[in-house]
C-alpha cells in the first residue's frame, strides 16, 4: 500500500521463510531498475538490478521480477534471515542523452524478520 | 562497504546559514550524484556531476549547488538553509556508461 510521511509499508516474516517485496514504478519508458537495502543510519546498499529487456534475474538468495505490462517490480528473498531486516527501495531510471539518467526511488518497504 | 565516503557524518546548522558537504567517490568512478532523503522517504535526486560539470538536475532550487574536482570528489553546497532542508544527504558514484550507482553512508543535516 501507499505510505504517508513516516508510515512505511511493513512486511513481517518469520526467519527462514521467503519474502516478497513489491514495487509499482511510474514511467513506462524506464529501462533500468534496481533494488537497494537501507539499514538504519546507513546509506542504500545495492542488492540486484535488471534491465527492461529481461523479466527475471537471480542473485544470491534474491530474485527480481519485472512485469512491464503493469509496471510492477518485485524482490524475492529466499530463506530470510534476521540480517535482512531493513528498508528496501526500488528505483527506476531512463537511458537518455547517451547515459543512464538519475534514479527515481519508490517510497520503500520495511522488512522485519522475526527469529 | 562501497568505497564511497562522505563528511561530516552529522551536522547541525541554523536557518539562514550555509553548509558544504563532501564526497569521495569509489576508485575509478567518474560520475557523482547527490540525493536528499527526508525521514521516512526515498532518496530524491538533486544533481549529477561528470567531468566537473553538472549534467542533470532534479527539482531543487538554485541555492543547492555543487562542484566536482579533477579527482572526481564532489561537494554539495546549500545556501540560506531552511528547516525543511533537514535530511540525510547521500552521495552516489558510478562509472559513466554503466548503470549501477553505489551510495555512501550519508551526512545527516539538522537545521534549527
Amino acid at each position: 500500500g501507499e505510505s504517508v510521511g513516516l508510515h512505511l509499508p511493513t512486511l513481517s516474516v518469520q526467519e527462514g521463510d521467503n519474502s516478497i517485496i513489491n514495487c509499482a514504478y511510474s514511467n513506462s519508458a524506464s529501462d533500468y531498475f534496481i533494488w537497494y537495502k537501507q539499514e538504519s543510519g546507513k546509506g542504500p546498499q545495492f542488492i540486484i538490478d535488471i534491465r527492461s529487456n529481461m523479466d527475471k534475474r537471480q542473485g544470491q538468495r534474491v530474485t527480481v521480477l519485472l512485469n512491464k505490462t503493469v509496471k510492477h517490480l518485485s524482490l524475492q528473498i529466499a530463506a530470510t534471515q534476521p540480517g535482512d531486516s531493513a528498508v528496501y527501495f526500488c528505483a527506476e531510471s531512463l537511458f537518455y542523452g547517451g547515459s543512464q539518467g538519475n534514479l527515481i526511488f519508490g517510497k520503500g518497504t520495511k522488512l522485519s524478520v522475526k527469529p | 562497504e562501497t568505497g564511497v565516503t562522505q563528511s561530516p557524518t552529522h551536522l547541525i546548522k541554523t536557518r539562514g546559514q550555509q553548509v558544504t558537504l563532501r564526497c569521495s567517490s569509489q576508485s575509478g568512478h567518474n560520475t557523482v550524484s547527490w540525493y536528499q532523503q527526508a525521514l521516512g522517504q526515498g532518496p530524491q535526486f538533486i544533481f549529477q556531476y561528470y567531468r566537473e560539470e553538472e549534467n542533470g538536475r532534479g527539482n531543487f532550487p538554485p541555492r543547492f549547488s555543487g562542484l566536482q574536482f579533477p579527482n572526481y570528489s564532489s561537494e554539495l553546497n546549500v545556501n540560506a538553509l531552511e528547516l525543511d532542508d533537514s535530511a540525510l544527504y547521500l552521495c552516489a558514484s558510478k562509472i559513466t556508461g554503466q548503470e549501477t550507482q553505489y551510495f555512501g553512508p550519508g551526512t545527516r543535516l539538522l537545521v534549527l
